[in-house]
Formats: structure tokens, sequence, C-alpha cells
């Protein structure tokens, strides 16, 4: 298996615009997760699902912020309009189990807002 | 409020010794521990998972230990070489499931020629 795949893994974008990241996760996992690092505050989950369905979103920093996962093969999170604050890596992860599965994350997706 | 603490928060050792990193977690109620390494620029990667029951777990060159009593873990990393220079995680889980995965900062290891 190829593992969790994300694109793209670097964005530079200048404040204002829309910025949408991909994740494919592991084929027949039934979690997803978006997660973003950085130095301050090391990993933070924004969001999951479980079979597709959204089950938490409480990280999800404000409205700006937005996650779809139309199938089990593809999600994104989109963030419009984009701020500097924003800058960060995210990464996506996938995991199968009922809440203690090990956690499989992609390469990340390196945002510049400028 | 579930907290993760590890140190050191940065180390550098020489290639071919011996290091251990510590996790001080205020999780509760436990579930598991994990812990993680992450090349720079890549996403972590699980080492080990411990449950409430194991005190000691190892993977190749990587011992964990984790006392549930004191709420203490640790890593020890054993003759070490340059491609251990990471950033370690440790994760703790409480029972209610992923949206109470807490975690720690990291602890950047540096391993020199």
């Amino acid at each position: 298996d190829a593992g969790v795949i994300q694109s793209p893994r670097h964005e530079v974008t200048e404040m204002g615009q829309e910025v949408t990241l991909r994740c494919k996760p592991i084929s027949g996992h039934d979690y997803l997760f978006w997660y973003r690092q950085t130095m301050m505050r090391g990993l933070e989950l924004l969001i999951y699902f479980n079979n597709n369905v959204p089950i938490d979103d409480s990280g999800m920093p404000e409205d700006r912020f937005s996650a779809k996962m139309p199938n089990a093969s593809f999600s994104t999170l989109k963030i419009q309009p984009s701020e500097p604050r924003d800058s960060a890596v995210y990464f996506c992860a996938s995991s199968y189990g009922r809440g203690t599965g090990e956690l499989f994350f992609g390469e990340g997706s390196r945002l510049t807002v400028l | 409020k579930n907290q993760v603490e590890q140190s050191p928060q940065s180390l550098i050792i020489l290639e071919g010794k011996n290091c251990t990193l510590q996790c001080n977690y205020t999780v509760s109620p436990f579930s598991n521990l994990r812990w993680y390494k992450q090349d720079t620029g890549r996403g972590p990667v699980s080492l080990t998972i411990m449950t409430f029951s194991e005190n000691t777990k190892s993977n190749g060159r990587y011992t964990a230990t984790l006392d549930a009593d004191t709420k203490q873990s640790s890593l020890h990393i054993t003759a070490s070489q340059l491609s251990d220079s990471a950033s370690y995680i440790c994760v703790v889980s409480a029972r209610t499931g992923y949206s109470t995965l807490t975690f720690g900062k990291g602890t950047m290891l540096l391993v020199s020629p």
C-alpha cells in the first residue's frame, strides 16, 4: 500500500486566497484525521471522520476552515480566506479501529501564507 | 486538563551512545500511550503503543517503558545511529477515543558522528 497520500506537499499563497489541501487515506481505513503542526503548539487535531461522517470538528479554528470527505478514498481541507497565522504543516492521518488503532500519517502539506 | 510534557526539549548525543527520553502525562482516564518518530519534513511514524497493563515494549533498538501509577513513560534508544536524528513525540489516549489523543511537543534528538 502506498500509505496516506497528501497534496500538495508545499503551498505558498497570499493572504486572502483560498487554499485546498487533499488527502487519500489508506484503503480500508475507516477513520480519517486532519492535524495541524506548528513549532509553538505541536500537533493539534482539527477534525476527524468515521466512515466519511465528521465526528468531531471542535478543533477547527474558525469558519474559514472547512473539511469534507465525499467518499472513503478522498478528503479535502479548505481555508478561505487564508491568513498568515494559518501557516503551518497540515497532516492527514488514517486509522482502522474503534478509537485505539494506530494512526498512519501522510507526509504533510506545508502551507505558507504571505 | 489533559497534558503531556516531554523532556528534554532537545538532546545531542554521539553516535553509538544510548539515550533516554521522558514523557509525563496527566491524561485521564488512561487508555494507551504511543511514541512516534518524526523525521524532518516527514510525517510521524509509530514506534510503540502501550496499554495500561504493559510495562515495557521494544521495537528494535527502541524500548519504551510505562509506569501508569506515576504517569510516566520513557523511550530508551540503544546504540544510537545517525538515522535516529528526529523528533520523538509522546501521545496519550484517554479511554474516550480519538478526540482525546493528547500530543506532547516532542524531543528533538540529534545524533552526531
